[in-house]
């Protein structure tokens, strides 16, 4: 069965500190790999989409990772901020159709406090 | 910053009645989707279109149905709305040819419904 896990379920940190969100799936055929980020109240935003050949890449102080071997992502932020408090959400996408179907985690909740 | 727009934000309506929630979207995109998403759980798939004329069941059933008239608008119908219904509806889009798979999607800020 397709699925994407993430962990933790919610993180708090403080502001200033560095943090990995983590992803699993069993995705297959994998086609690629996305990070979303939405605020409360507000659609998603995507951060990264990441294919099979690559296995890092940044977007300013979040930067994702993906081992398409062991079919797992992290997502690290760097000296975080007040305005990162938010759920990250990781995708997954086959390529088993046309539309390229997408597999959605439950997210990761954020907060970073003052 | 993705141009994808959705009307109402909120909306509390009775039981019984006819809801249509809007979706435009301004960047010239061809597949647009509708979401169902709950508190603290995942995104799930309710519509999709290709194009205009085009439009597909997604993976959770819904009671709802869409039609794709024009490229940028693909609203949503709820012809008798329950309590069940009650949920946030996000719409997305993406475009750009060859791989469209590896576009990403455009999200709307959504409509939180609730019918009592």
């Amino acid at each position: 069965k397709n699925q994407v896990e993430q962990s933790p379920q919610s993180l708090i940190i403080l502001e200033g500190k560095n943090c990995t969100l983590q992803c699993n799936y069993t995705v297959s055929p994998f086609s690629n790999l996305r990070w979303y980020k939405q605020d409360t109240g507000r659609g998603p935003v995507s951060l990264t989409i990441m294919t099979f050949s690559e296995n890092t890449k940044s977007n300013g102080r979040y930067t994702a990772t993906l081992d398409a071997d062991t079919k797992q992502s992290s997502l690290h932020i760097t000296a975080s901020q007040l305005s990162d408090s938010a759920s990250y959400i990781c995708v997954v996408s086959d390529r088993g159709s046309t539309l390229g179907r997408l597999y959605f985690g439950r997210g990761t909740q954020l907060t970073v406090w003052p | 910053e993705a141009d994808i727009y959705q009307t109402p934000r909120y909306l509390v309506i009775g039981t019984g009645k006819k809801i249509t929630l809007e979706c435009s979207q301004t960047m010239g995109h061809d597949k647009m989707y509708w979401y169902q998403q709950d508190p603290g759980m995942e995104l799930h798939l309710i519509h999709y279109s290709y194009g205009v004329n085009s439009t597909e069941k997604g993976d959770l059933s819904s009671e709802s149905t869409v039609s794709r008239i024009r490229t940028e608008h693909f609203p949503l119908t709820l012809e008798s709305a329950r309590p069940s219904h009650t949920s946030q509806y996000l719409c997305a889009s993406s475009g750009g040819s060859g791989d469209g798979n590896n576009q990403p999607q455009h999200f709307g800020d959504g409509t939180r419904l609730s019918i009592l």
